[in-house]
């Protein structure tokens, strides 16, 4: 039973080109959580999403970052123009449907954007 | 979100017990204490949960006190590889929702 795939696990862009970030959850859960980890950072959420729906967007960038999760396939982040400070860990977790007492998140194993 | 405090890190000898606290004076009744720990270069990884009563599973056990503002997390016989940044976390139990990390608690393991 695989966990939560994320790839790439280690992504270098240029200044001002675009990365996307993919994340397939486990199978059976229909929610997606991302976070970013600065350098010796704490991990900060950015964005909650379902089944072609955001539900929780509070904790992203108002520009450059976009998120979706198509009814089939797997979530991407998108980060348009990329600059330094985007450089970062990105962790991607999911969630099953259901009681949330039931259950712990599952976290895959980060992408890591660096940016030069 | 409800907040947690941890110590910012701790010390523990190979194979010894290790104690972590976690103090949240401001949970409410709908909060599920949450820990998950961060191993270096990995992702964070689930550990345990409870909601008022203790909880053990194969990884640590979780006590939780009387009045619920605080709790505790036990790892029988700490090993290398549980040197890691070990978090607690309110988890609301309404919906689905975003786990709220705080900055851990920083757990070295030493022969």
């Amino acid at each position: 039973n695989a966990g939560v795939m994320q790839n790439p696990r280690h992504l270098v862009r240029r200044r001002g080109q675009e990365a996307r970030l993919r994340c397939s959850p486990m199978k059976g859960h229909s929610h997606v959580y991302w976070y970013r980890q600065l350098p010796e950072e704490g991990l900060k959420f950015m964005v909650y999403l379902q089944k072609e729906n955001i539900i929780d967007e509070s904790g992203m960038p108002k520009e450059r970052f976009s998120a979706e999760f198509p009814k089939e396939g797997p979530s991407i982040l998108r980060i348009q123009q990329v600059v330094r400070g985007d450089s970062a860990a990105y962790f991607c977790a999911s969630s099953p449907t259901g009681r949330v007492s039931d259950y712990g998140y599952t976290f895959g194993s980060g992408t890591r954007l660096t940016v030069v | 979100d409800a907040k947690t405090t941890q110590p910012n890190s701790m010390e523990s000898n190979e194979e010894e017990p290790v104690h972590l606290p976690c103090n949240h004076s401001t949970i409410s009744g709908t909060d599920y204490i949450h820990w998950y720990r961060q191993l270096p270069s990995q992702g964070p990884e689930y550990v345990i949960h409870g909601l008022t009563s203790n909880v053990n599973n194969r990884m640590a056990s979780l006590a939780i006190a009387e009045d619920r503002k605080s709790s505790t997390l036990i790892l029988h016989r700490a090993t290398l590889r549980d040197a890691a940044v070990y978090y607690c976390i309110l988890r609301y139990t309404g919906t689905a929702s975003k786990l709220t990390f705080g900055t851990g608690t920083r757990l070295q393991v030493t022969l």
